[in-house]
């Protein structure tokens, strides 16, 4: 199994609402990361976990929280989103500090 | 400043066409990371390489240090090729934190 898989594909939410965004793997990874790419931009890389530990956050606001309740899942939540954080959120993985990063289709987020 | 340049920014080929799509970057690194998105979709990892070259079905990269250079070659190009190819740089300092390409927009024609 080589996969990331995200979910959900699609959101839309409210600036009220509270909603989160899930990243599986089972590749036995132990780098997961949030990365957010807006239309026609590379992707900008938002928080790393290694060893289910975070050790990167990218100054970014706090209505992002990011979650690793073990190894092989990294959750996003999100509260009180402005509209312009509607963009494309990927979630990767790598199987340690440098290495070949797996990406999932992402989840392309809608706030109203 | 870390900068990654790529070139072209778009490209359009005729269906067998060879295809190269370059990579420059300012200072030394410690891997180079070739990725395909298709529109809309995921990003999918062609190659990690930090010398040499490598090949993977009709797709080959290569990589110069000395010069800070990397280039990826589409063999037999193909409709389903068409894609953004996104070039980004480990410069070895925080994991994870990649340095992008604007990437290269490739659409081929049949």
């Amino acid at each position: 199994d080589t996969e990331v898989t995200q979910t959900p594909k699609h959101l839309v939410m409210g600036m009220t609402n509270k909603k989160s965004l899930k990243c599986e793997q089972h590749m036995g990874h132990r780098a997961m990361y949030w990365y957010k790419q807006k239309a026609k931009k590379p992707p900008e890389l938002m928080f790393v976990y290694s060893y289910e530990k975070l050790s990167i956050n990218e100054s970014v606001p706090s209505r992002f929280s990011p979650e690793c309740p073990n190894s092989s899942l990294l959750n996003l939540h999100l509260h009180a989103l402005q509209p312009e954080d509607s963009a494309l959120y990927l979630c990767a993985s790598s199987r340690g500090v440098t290495g070949e990063l797996f990406f999932g289709e992402g989840s392309r987020l809608t706030v109203l | 400043k870390n900068e990654v340049e790529q070139s072209p920014q778009n490209l359009t080929a005729q269906e067998g066409e060879f295809i190269t799509i370059n990579c420059s970057y300012s200072v030394g690194i410690s891997a180079l990371h070739w990725l395909q998105q298709h529109p809309g979709g995921g990003i999918v990892s062609l190659f990690m390489l930090s010398s040499g070259k490598k090949k993977h079905g009709r797709l080959i990269a290569t990589i110069n240090i000395q010069e800070k250079h990397s280039s990826l070659h589409i063999t037999a190009s193909h409709p389903r090729d068409s894609a953004v190819y996104i070039c980004a740089v480990d410069y070895g300092g925080s994991q994870g934190n990649l340095i992008f390409g604007k990437g290269t927009k490739l659409s081929v024609k049949p």
